[in-house]
């Protein structure tokens, strides 16, 4: 199973809304609403951001939503702010009942 | 809080074993399933095994089938990892990763280095 793909860094300026996309297959994210967003600084434990395409944990911001349309998913940053800082990655369920992942995108707060 | 501790993991000959462990607090353990993600270095994240939160189900990426073997103790409320036949692409963070019904890794602990290396 092939990596999702994402790009490699997006940036914005305080307050900008950015968006991250996420291209898979359609034996991927064009079948399944498995698809999930990940934060991840430096050191730390990835956190999860995004889940089921549009659904958001507790506790996380309702500036990060996301979507789906056919093999791409996307996760919307708006209202960007200094902490937001981070890697971002995505993930989906495959129909080899396994999991793939993006390769990650570094967003900086300009 | 939930908090997932990965141990185990070291610098190995190809070819010879190791065993990771997670240690898993602040949630039911037996009530979900569990996941092994690794990183290599540069590389991005690869899914490596999934057990179901009894045991009773495991799936394995192709690159370690055979090879790797995911187990749990309930009781302990640890996640395990056997690892045999190692590789140098074995090389990589080893994350165990909680997962609830559904297709998402809702808690990650921060990883455990393991080297194929001679």
């Amino acid at each position: 199973q092939s990596a999702l793909t994402q790009p490699a860094s997006v940036s914005g300026s305080p307050g900008q809304s950015i968006t991250i996309s996420c291209t898979g297959t359609s034996s991927d994210i064009g079948s399944y609403n498995y698809v999930s967003w990940y934060q991840r600084h430096p050191g730390k434990a990835p956190k999860l951001m995004i889940y089921d395409v549009v659904k958001r944990p507790s506790g996380v911001s309702n500036r990060f939503s996301g979507s789906k349309s056919g093999n791409t998913a996307s996760l919307t940053i708006s209202g960007l702010q200094a902490e937001d800082e981070a890697d971002y990655f995505c993930s989906s369920y495959t129909s080899s009942s396994t999991w793939v992942f993006g390769g990650g995108t570094k967003v900086t707060v300009l | 809080q939930v908090q997932l501790v990965e141990s185990g993991g070291g610098v190995v000959q190809p070819g010879r074993s190791l065993r990771l462990s997670c240690a898993a607090s602040g949630f039911t353990f037996s009530n979900y399933g569990m996941h092994w993600v690794r990183q290599a270095p540069g590389k991005g994240l690869e899914w490596v095994a999934l057990i179901s939160y009894d045991g009773s189900n495991e799936n394995y990426a192709d690159s370690v089938k055979g090879r790797f073997t995911i187990s749990r103790d309930n009781s302990r409320n640890t996640l395990y990892l056997q690892m045999n036949s190692l590789r140098a692409e074995d090389t990589a963070v080893y994350h165990c990763a909680s997962s609830p019904a559904g297709g998402h890794f809702d808690y990650w602990g921060q990883g455990t280095l393991v080297t194929v290396s001679s």
